[in-house]
């Protein structure tokens, strides 16, 4: 089985700030993980993906992630935050072989930047 | 290339109507996945098709039932609506073994 918690399902930052975005998994295999946007009345768009390769992952929009093995965390990062990055993200895992599977959600963090 | 289309982009239905709701692929992916994404919530998996089979099933009722075609593309139906299945329905498509890309979702509204 495999699961993602979320730590904080809101957070504010202001403008220019660091932006940090807690996500811990679990998986019984090592996992695919996943950072998904979604801006309201969206579908989700991702952000950034861990598959096995550096630890360290860049995504779009200035945002990165680290993958942590020994933590099981994949938090998501971003050095200065912008007006525009106010949206609501899930951190994601999949995890098996042979095929897609299927891909388990967080509750979502819902991120306000103040001006 | 086009990415992934939803329709009917909203929709209302009245308790105990059943409902379709469209995929279509982008080009290329052959595996889709639907989520139903509930007010304040992440997405939750419904199921997944793959070569025209459902291969993974969520913890969702016989109600909920699927179909992909041979283009790939998708339906999802959900009968006898309860007001519970007020969300927005998002459809997922993939190759094997890659990230998914969402459309835009279709929001249901059941009265």
């Amino acid at each position: 089985a495999q699961s993602v918690t979320q730590l904080g399902s809101h957070v504010s930052v202001s403008e220019g700030a660091l932006v940090l975005l807690r996500c811990n998994y679990s998986s019984s295999v090592p996992p695919y993980l996943f950072w998904y946007v979604q801006y309201p009345n969206q579908g989700l768009q991702l952000l950034l993906k861990y598959t096995s390769a550096a630890t360290l992952v860049k995504g779009i929009n200035g945002f990165e992630a680290e993958f942590k093995k020994s933590e099981t965390s994949f938090h998501l990062t971003k050095p200065s935050a912008h007006m525009s990055d106010a949206a609501e993200y899930f951190c994601a895992v999949t995890s098996g072989s042979g095929g897609y599977q299927k891909v388990t959600f967080g509750i979502g963090t819902k991120l306000q930047v103040i001006p | 290339d086009a990415g992934v289309t939803q329709s009917p982009t909203h929709l209302i239905k009245t308790r105990g109507q059943q409902v379709t709701l469209r995929c279509s692929p982008k080009s290329g992916h052959d595996t889709v996945s639907w989520y139903q994404q509930a007010l304040g919530q992440g997405p939750q998996f419904i199921f997944q098709y793959y070569e025209e089979e459902e291969r993974q099933r969520g913890n969702f009722p016989d109600r909920f039932s699927g179909h992909q075609f041979p283009n790939y593309s998708s339906e999802l139906n959900v009968n006898a609506l309860l007001l519970g299945d007020s969300a927005l329905y998002l459809c997922a498509q993939a190759r094997v073994n890659t990230e998914a890309f969402f459309g835009q979702g279709t929001r249901l509204t059941v009265v």
